[in-house]
Order: C-alpha cells, then structure tokens, then sequence
C-alpha cells in the first residue's frame, strides 16, 4: 500500500465548477501537510499548506483529519488556468516529502 | 532572486554509463533535497542535506546513486552504471530549514534523463 494515495484522475469539469480531491495518508505519525501544484512538464510548486482546523485561501479550501488520516482540496468557481495536476504531500518532520501520484484535473471552457 | 537550478535541463545517456546531475539551491537555504519523478507517477524521495548533518540517504535505490554537497551550496547527484530503468526526472529542492514544521520546499526546473 502506497503511504499516500489519492484519487484517480483525470477530472474534466467545466469552468465554474467546484471540484474535491481526496487523499488519505497510511503513517499516522505525519506531522505536516502539503498540497502542490504540478503544470506539464515544470516542476512542482507548494499550493498550500493544510492545517489541522482547516484553511482557506481564496478560491481554494483544504482540510484534515488527523483521525481519518484524510486530507482533501476543495476549488471553487473552477478556472481554465486551474488546470494542473494536484499533489497531496505529507511529512513526518525531518524535511522528507512523501508524495501522491496526483490528481490531473482539465477545466474545460 | 534566483530559485533553484538544476543542470543539465536533459541528459540522454547509454546504458552502463555514469551520469552526473547538478543542483544549485536558492542561496542562503540550509536544506537540499533531491527527487526522482517518473512518467505519470509521484515524486519519490531520494537524499536530502541539512547543513553539516549526516545525510539521510534512506531513498536512494540503489548503491549505483550516490549524492554530495559542498557546504551549504551545489550538490551532484551521480548515478553509475545507468540502467534504463533510472530513466526519470530527477528533481532538485531546497529550503531555509530541514525539520520545521511547515516548511515551504523550493523546487528546480529538473533534468530529464532517458538512457536508451
């Protein structure tokens, strides 16, 4: 079983749309947790941070449960350049990463 | 400034050869982590550097992959007796400190290695 695994992609949804990803986490002693953003071809790039009472930046919501070992990544009102793949990353401290194979999400016009 | 680069941006490569790929962290960042992407998949962990710590080797394949830095600055990555197997993208990061929580990691452009 992968440590982190995430939803099969890909997602097509529509401009405007909402769209959730899911990812669950197998080591419970995780202490930190990522979600990144990957374009075709370039390199990763941190979208945010996710804390334990949940956060929110702009049109992007993440949230954790600790108990569930469950993350997920809510985007409201979808955009065209929203289009990338989606990597659910966790950290047990000590600065190594632990990646998703991520979520390819296209918004279609 | 300037964020990480990684040299070079392509690399192909015969089988059974040795290869040497090189990573310039953002200056001043203390930690320098090293990753391995293949097609369609996630980033694996491979070694990461924290100043004058021991390196944490635990994700390198293989003894074929060896890593150094100098100081706090450039590290080469060298795969010997290349397989095509080790056909990836190997990715570069670096941030200020290894271990604190939240830490943002910066990441290279990558180099693309095909060995044929």
């Amino acid at each position: 079983r992968k440590e982190v695994e995430q939803d099969p992609g890909p997602f097509n949804v529509p401009e405007g749309a909402t769209v959730a990803f899911n990812c669950t986490y197998s080591n419970s002693a995780s202490q930190s947790f990522f979600w990144y953003r990957q374009d075709c071809r370039k390199e990763p790039k941190l979208l945010m941070s996710v804390y334990s009472s949940g956060n929110e930046d702009g049109r992007f919501t993440a949230q954790l449960n600790r108990a569930s070992q469950y993350i997920s990544l809510l985007i409201r009102d979808s955009k065209l350049s929203d289009s990338a793949t989606y990597l659910c990353v966790v950290s047990k401290g000590g600065g190594k990463l632990i990646f998703g194979q991520g979520t390819e999400l296209s918004v279609k016009p | 400034g300037a964020g990480v680069s990684q040299s070079p941006s392509n690399k192909v490569t015969e089988k059974g050869k040795d290869v040497e790929l090189r990573c310039d962290p953002i200056s001043g960042h203390t930690a320098l982590y090293w990753y391995r992407q293949r097609l369609g998949q996630g980033l694996e962990f491979l070694i990461y550097f924290q100043g004058n710590s021991a390196p944490d080797k635990s994700g390198l394949p293989s003894d074929r992959f060896s890593a150094e830095r100098t100081g706090e600055s450039v590290s080469t990555l060298t795969i010997q007796r290349t397989q095509q197997e080790d056909s990836a993208v190997y990715l570069c990061a670096s941030s200020l400190l290894a271990g604190k929580l939240q830490e943002t990691q910066y990441f290279g452009p990558g180099t693309r290695l095909l060995v044929l």
